[in-house]
C-alpha cells in the first residue's frame, strides 16, 4: 500500500543551525512534492512545491531536495529561528489530490 | 484577496447527533477539498469538488458522511450520527485548475470537531 513517512519524533535544534526534515514514500510515483508548514490551531500553509523532473527548488531560507530514485524529499531551513517552529508536512500528488504524512514538529531554542 | 473561510471554529456534540460544517473557499477556485486531521496524523482527504461536481469521494464514510456544492461556490460537509471517532479537525482547501502543478492548496482554519 502507499505510504508516506515523516519523522515523528520532534526536532529540537538552535537558533541559527540549519533544520533537516525527511520525507520518505514508498509505492508512489508522484508528479509533484509539496511541503506546508501547520501552527497549532491552524490550518495547513504551502511553503514549497518541487515537480518529479526537478531536483532541487530554493525560497528565501527554505530548500526541497527531490530524489525520486531513493523515493524520498529532504526539507531544509537554514538560519532557523525561533519563529520557524512548527508542524512541517509532506504531500504528494499524482492524478489525486495531495496525500500527506503525518508531519515532524520542529522546536527551534533560541 | 480573502482565504478560505470555516465556520463553526469549534463544536461539541453528543455521539449519535448530528452537525455540520461550512466552507466557502477563495473566489474563483474551482476546485474544493475536504480533508479529515485527527490530531498527531496528517490531513486525510474526504472529498473532492470540481465546481459542483465530485472528483473523489473514495474515502468518505457514505454511511454516515455527506457532503455538497450546489452551485459551485461554498460547501457544507454533513455528519450524521457521530461517531465518537469523528471528533477531528475538519480542514477545507481550494484552488484554482491553473494552480495544479504550479502551486499548492490554501487552507481554512478547520473546524474542530469534539464527539463526547
Amino acid at each position: 500500500s502507499q505510504k508516506i513517512e515523516q519523522n515523528s519524533e520532534a526536532l529540537n535544534i538552535q537558533e541559527g543551525k540549519t533544520a533537516t526534515l525527511t520525507c520518505n514514500y514508498t509505492n508512489y510515483s508522484p508528479a509533484y512534492l509539496q511541503w506546508y508548514r501547520q501552527d497549532p490551531g491552524r490550518g495547513p500553509v504551502f511553503l514549497l512545491l518541487i515537480r518529479e523532473n526537478e531536483k532541487e527548488k530554493r525560497k528565501e531560507r527554505l530548500k526541497v531536495t527531490f530524489d525520486t530514485t531513493l523515493k524520498q524529499s529532504l526539507f531544509h531551513i537554514t538560519a532557523s529561528q525561533p519563529a520557524d517552529s512548527a508542524t512541517y508536512l509532506c504531500a504528494l500528488s499524482g492524478r489525486r489530490a495531495l496525500t500527506f504524512g503525518s508531519g515532524t514538529r520542529l522546536q527551534v531554542q533560541p | 484577496e480573502a482565504g478560505v473561510a470555516q465556520s463553526p471554529r469549534y463544536k461539541i456534540i453528543e455521539k449519535r447527533q448530528s452537525v455540520a460544517f461550512w466552507c466557502n473557499p477563495i473566489s474563483g477556485h474551482a476546485t474544493l477539498y475536504w480533508y479529515q486531521q485527527i490530531l498527531g496524523q496528517g490531513p486525510k482527504l474526504l472529498i473532492q469538488f470540481q465546481n459542483n461536481g465530485v472528483v473523489d469521494d473514495s474515502q468518505l464514510p457514505k454511511d454516515r458522511f455527506s457532503a455538497e456544492r450546489l452551485k459551485g461556490v461554498d460547501s457544507t460537509l454533513k455528519i450524521q450520527p457521530a461517531k465518537l471517532e469523528d471528533s477531528a479537525v475538519y480542514l477545507c482547501a481550494s484552488r484554482t485548475a491553473r494552480d495544479r502543478g504550479n502551486y499548492g492548496y490554501t487552507f481554512g482554519s478547520g473546524t474542530r470537531l469534539t464527539v463526547v
